[in-house]
């Protein structure tokens, strides 16, 4: 079955501090990967995706991914947080034998302290 | 920007109304889908819909619900008859082929 893992629920970093969340994936097609932010009581925003070519991937932000296809993960980082930073990240994944509707891990909580 | 809108941003229904939650997708986008998202839980695909109907449907997406576009700009989920679990947030995205989803601002459905 298809399943996307979002392992930590909650992660609470250090202004100034880099980041890593983590995804990973089960998928038989090649899928294409997606990193969204949603503050609360507000929509989702895309931060990066990943459809092919180079695994590393730049999105808005200062954030960027990196797509290890060995270790089915797709995991998000920055290198120093902003409090600003502080929402709900979810990772999503597509593939085309279901039409794209994308699959969302359960999300991470970010909480960023002084 | 062109950016995905939806209508109402807050509705409030008794149980066992029937609601429409309206979505405005971006123009030029043909893939449509509905998503909802239960209070502290994921997001979860309800729908997706292309070319005048339906191309997938999730397991949530049952008899109660329906969607249509009725004309050129609107995209809109029904459910015809509101149960108590039914209240959520549900979201609207759009994209164009080969392309990212563009999410809209989400309907928050209370059903009392």
């Amino acid at each position: 079955a298809q399943s996307v893992t979002q392992p930590d629920i909650h992660i609470t970093v250090s202004e100034g501090a880099s980041l890593e969340l983590r995804c990973n994936y089960s998928y038989g097609a090649t899928p294409y990967l997606f990193w969204y932010v949603q503050s609360p009581g507000q929509g989702l925003q895309l931060l990066l995706k990943y459809f092919s070519g180079d695994t590393l991937v730049q999105g808005i932000k200062g954030f960027e991914a990196e797509f290890k296809r060995s270790q089915s993960s797709f995991n998000l980082r920055k290198p120093s947080v902003h409090w600003s930073d502080a929402a709900e990240y979810f990772c999503a994944v597509g593939a085309k034998d279901s039409g794209y509707a994308l699959n969302f891990g359960k999300g991470t909580s970010l909480l960023v302290t002084p | 920007e062109p950016e995905v809108t939806q209508t109402p941003s807050h509705q409030v229904t008794q149980m066992g109304q029937e609601v429409i939650l309206r979505c405005v997708p971006i123009s030029n986008h043909l893939y449509f889908y509905w998503y909802r998202q239960i209070l502290g839980q994921k997001v979860e695909f309800l729908v997706s819909f292309y070319n005048n109907e339906i191309s997938e449907k999730s397991e949530i997406f049952d008899d109660q619900f329906s969607v249509e576009r009725p004309d050129g700009s609107n995209f809109t989920l029904k459910i015809r008859s509101t149960k108590l679990e039914d209240s959520a947030m549900y979201f609207c995205a759009s994209r164009q082929p080969a392309r990212e989803q563009f999410f809209g601002p989400g309907t928050r459905l209370t059903v009392l």
